[in-house]
């Protein structure tokens, strides 16, 4: 079965620092592979998607994430972080049987200012 | 990019009765919605998948006769909770994947319900 796997709970950077949050996924077939940001009281909000082509795949607020096929993995990283990237980050995953999107466990950020 | 939008935000109904939420495809016509449930401080967790004009498919675990799903327009799509109970107490989030909504699946701003 699919699945995502997101390493780190809870980060905890000051600002400036860079960020990278793990990614993970187990499926065997081609992917879509997706980070969503949920801001406090704020719904999900797409911050960037690798569908095919350069594996390294940037997105808004200065957000981008690596594909590396060979380690199943899809981590996002950011230079230096604001307090304002205060948030809960989710790594998902589509196939493309069915179409479902399945999500990792999320990390939540939270970057002291 | 695409909106999709939930109806009601929040919602308190009480014990026994049933509640409906909607979730409406702003600007594309949604074949595919998703409905998930989030508890605080976790992830999302998805509950079924429908697809417009057929039966909604549950996941593992999903009581299909107590979340109630149809999906009877390409811009619309209902989750009722029957017989709801306050440990359905959660926040419900949508989601709608179609034509025009470039290959990624865009998410309701969500609603929380709340069982007394």
């Amino acid at each position: 079965a699919q699945s995502v796997s997101q390493h780190n709970h809870h980060v905890i950077l000051s600002e400036a620092a860079s960020l990278e949050l793990g990614c993970n996924y187990s499926y065997g077939g081609t992917v879509n592979l997706f980070w969503y940001v949920q801001y406090p009281g704020q719904h999900l909000q797409l911050l960037l998607k690798y569908f095919s082509g350069d594996p390294l795949v940037k997105g808004i607020k200065g957000f981008e994430a690596e594909f590396i096929k060979s380690k199943f993995s899809f981590n996002l990283r950011k230079p230096s972080v604001q307090w304002s990237d205060t948030a809960e980050y989710f790594c998902a995953v589509k196939n493309n049987q069915g179409g479902k999107l399945i999500f990792g466990q999320g990390t939540e950020l939270s970057v002291k200012p | 990019g695409a909106v999709v939008s939930q109806h009601p935000s929040r919602v308190i109904c009480k014990s026994g009765t049933s509640v409906k939420i909607e979730c409406r495809s702003l600007d594309f016509q949604a074949t595919t919605m998703f409905w998930y449930r989030q508890f605080p401080k976790q992830s999302l967790m998805l509950m079924a998948t429908s697809n417009e004009g057929s039966k909604a498919t549950y996941e593992q675990g999903v009581e299909k006769d107590k979340f109630l799903i149809n999906h009877a327009s390409l811009t619309l799509s209902t989750l009722t909770v029957t017989s709801a109970h306050p440990e359905d107490s959660s926040f419900y989030i949508c989601s709608a994947d179609g034509p025009g909504a470039g290959n990624t699946i865009y998410f309701g701003e969500g609603s929380w319900l709340t069982v007394v």
